[in-house]
C-alpha cells in the first residue's frame, strides 16, 4: 500500500506568515491528493482536491501544489482561525490514506 | 442540507460485537459512495471502509478486513458498520462520511460515535 508522509508534524507560526506544509506519496499518485483541516474539537473539512482545487468556501489564502510524489499546502498569511491539524488524503486507489497530520499553532 | 448522524457506539468488551448506524439526509444518499473513517483518541484519521452507491463495490483497510462488514439500505437512506472481534485499537471515534460526486473525497463529515473496547 501507498504511504503518505507529512512534514513537519507540528509547527508555530506568527499571524501573517507564510506556511507549508509537505506531503509525500511512497509511489506515484498523479493528482490523487487533497487536503482536510480538523480544528480542536471539530470535524474535519475538505479544503483542496486534485492537488490544487480550492474546494467552495474555503479562504484564498490557502494553496495547494504538487503532483506525483510532493505535494505542498500552503496557508499565506496564517491567521488565528486557522490554528488546526492538516491532514492530506491519497485517493488514487484503494486504500484511501491520510498523512499522520500536521498540528499548526499561532506562535 | 446534507446530515449525516451516527448513532451506535459505546463501550464493549474486547472480543465483543457493535453495530454503528448512520442516517443520511438532504441528498440523494444512493447517488453516493459513503465511507466509515475513525479516529482514535488524540490520534489522526484511519479510513476504514467504502462501499458504492449500490452497495456492490466495497474495500476495507487491512486493520479491520475480515472483523467488519459495511453495508447500506438506500431506501432508508442508512449506512451501516457491523464491528465484530472488537480489539482496544479499534477503540476511536466513528465518522459517517459522504465521499464527493467528482473525486473520491469526503465532502461531508457526521459528527462521530464513540467507540470504546475495554474491559
Amino acid at each position: 500500500d501507498i504511504q503518505m508522509t507529512q512534514s513537519p508534524s507540528s509547527l508555530s507560526a506568527s499571524v501573517g506568515d507564510r506556511v507549508t506544509i509537505t506531503c509525500r506519496a511512497s509511489q506515484g499518485i498523479s493528482n490523487h491528493l487533497a487536503w482536510y483541516q480538523q480544528k480542536p474539537g471539530k470535524v474535519p473539512k475538505l479544503l483542496i482536491y486534485a492537488a490544487s482545487t480550492l474546494q467552495s468556501g474555503v479562504p484564498s489564502r490557502f494553496d495547494g501544489g504538487g503532483s506525483g510524489t510532493d505535494f505542498t499546502l500552503t496557508i499565506n498569511s496564517l491567521q488565528p482561525e486557522d490554528v488546526a491539524t492538516y491532514y492530506c488524503q491519497k485517493y488514487n486507489s484503494a486504500p484511501w490514506t491520510f498523512g499522520q497530520g500536521t498540528k499548526v499553532e499561532i506562535k | 442540507q446534507v446530515q449525516l448522524v451516527e448513532s451506535g457506539g459505546g463501550l464493549v468488551k474486547p472480543g465483543g460485537s457493535l453495530r454503528l448506524s448512520c442516517a443520511a439526509s438532504g441528498f440523494t444518499f444512493s447517488d453516493y459512495y459513503m465511507s466509515w473513517i475513525r479516529q482514535a483518541p488524540g490520534k489522526g484519521l484511519e479510513w476504514v471502509s467504502y462501499i458504492s452507491g449500490s452497495g456492490y463495490n466495497i474495500y476495507y483497510a487491512d486493520s479491520v478486513k475480515g472483523r467488519f462488514t459495511i453495508s447500506r439500505d438506500n431506501a432508508k437512506n442508512s449506512l451501516y458498520l457491523q464491528m465484530n472481534s472488537l480489539r482496544a485499537e479499534d477503540t476511536a471515534v466513528y465518522y459517517c462520511a459522504r465521499e464527493s460526486s467528482t473525486s473520491r473525497t469526503i465532502d461531508y463529515w457526521g459528527q462521530g460515535t464513540l467507540v470504546t473496547v475495554s474491559s
